[in-house]
């Protein structure tokens, strides 16, 4: 089955800088990659998607780029705001109808 | 419109006694999953159905959980004689169809079993 890891952990960061979260994957027929933010004592919330007929995309801030020869994926915040404080998740699906998540990164942002 | 809701949003039980959690998906999804999470884990997949066909219960821990749906529509996950280990928040997720489309989740159900 698939399996996805997702590096870091814990991520903290100052006001303003840029953040990346990393994600690996292990099946070549996962065709769909989404990123989700929880804040606390919330569900997973869809911030940005990605299909594997693109290689990039963005909106606003934010901005995932997707490596299917190395069955990589990663979500880069650009100018992080206290309120980008948060665990992100990443998931992978396609091969399964089951997404596989990662085990999530919570990232702080020092104001 | 609306979203995933689901109910209650805490539950506070004695060990022993039996629990159902209710999920409401958005009108229209034909796949809705059930997720258990641990206080600072990730998401563990429990159940997924898929319109009529039979439900995926692969990642159900015990057979004390069970679910059901009705149809297209609401869902409940049911724990029987709960355990201390069985703390933890409950998701529920829809999507229009399944594995590539969009998952919406609900806020969960906290559950506390003392």
């Amino acid at each position: 089955g698939e399996n996805v890891e997702q590096h870091p952990s814990t991520l903290s960061v100052q006001e303003g800088d840029s953040a990346v979260i990393k994600c690996t994957y292990s099946d070549s027929a996962s065709n769909y990659f989404p990123w989700y933010k929880q804040e606390l004592g919330k569900g997973p919330q869809l911030i940005i998607d990605i299909r594997s007929n693109v290689g990039e995309k963005k909106d606003q801030r934010i901005a995932v780029t997707l490596n299917k020869t190395a069955k990589h994926f990663s979500l880069h915040i650009t100018e992080t705001q206290p309120e980008d404080s948060a665990v992100y998740f990443c998931a992978a699906s396609g091969g399964s109808y089951i997404p596989t998540f990662g085990r999530g990164t919570s990232l702080i942002v020092h104001p | 419109g609306a979203g995933v809701s689901q109910s209650p949003s805490n539950k506070v039980t004695e060990k022993g006694k039996d629990v159902e959690l209710r999920c409401d998906p958005i009108s229209g999804h034909t796949a809705l999953y059930w997720y258990r999470q641990r206080l600072g884990q990730g998401l563990e997949f429990l159940i997924y159905f898929q319109g009529n066909s039979a439900p995926d219960k692969s990642g159900l821990p015990s057979d004390r959980f069970s679910a059901e749906r009705t149809g297209e529509s609401v869902s409940t996950l049911t724990i029987q004689r709960t355990q201390q280990e069985d703390s933890a928040v409950y998701l529920c997720a829809s999507s229009l169809a399944y594995g590539t489309d969009t998952q919406y989740f609900g806020p969960g159900t906290r559950l506390t079993v003392l």
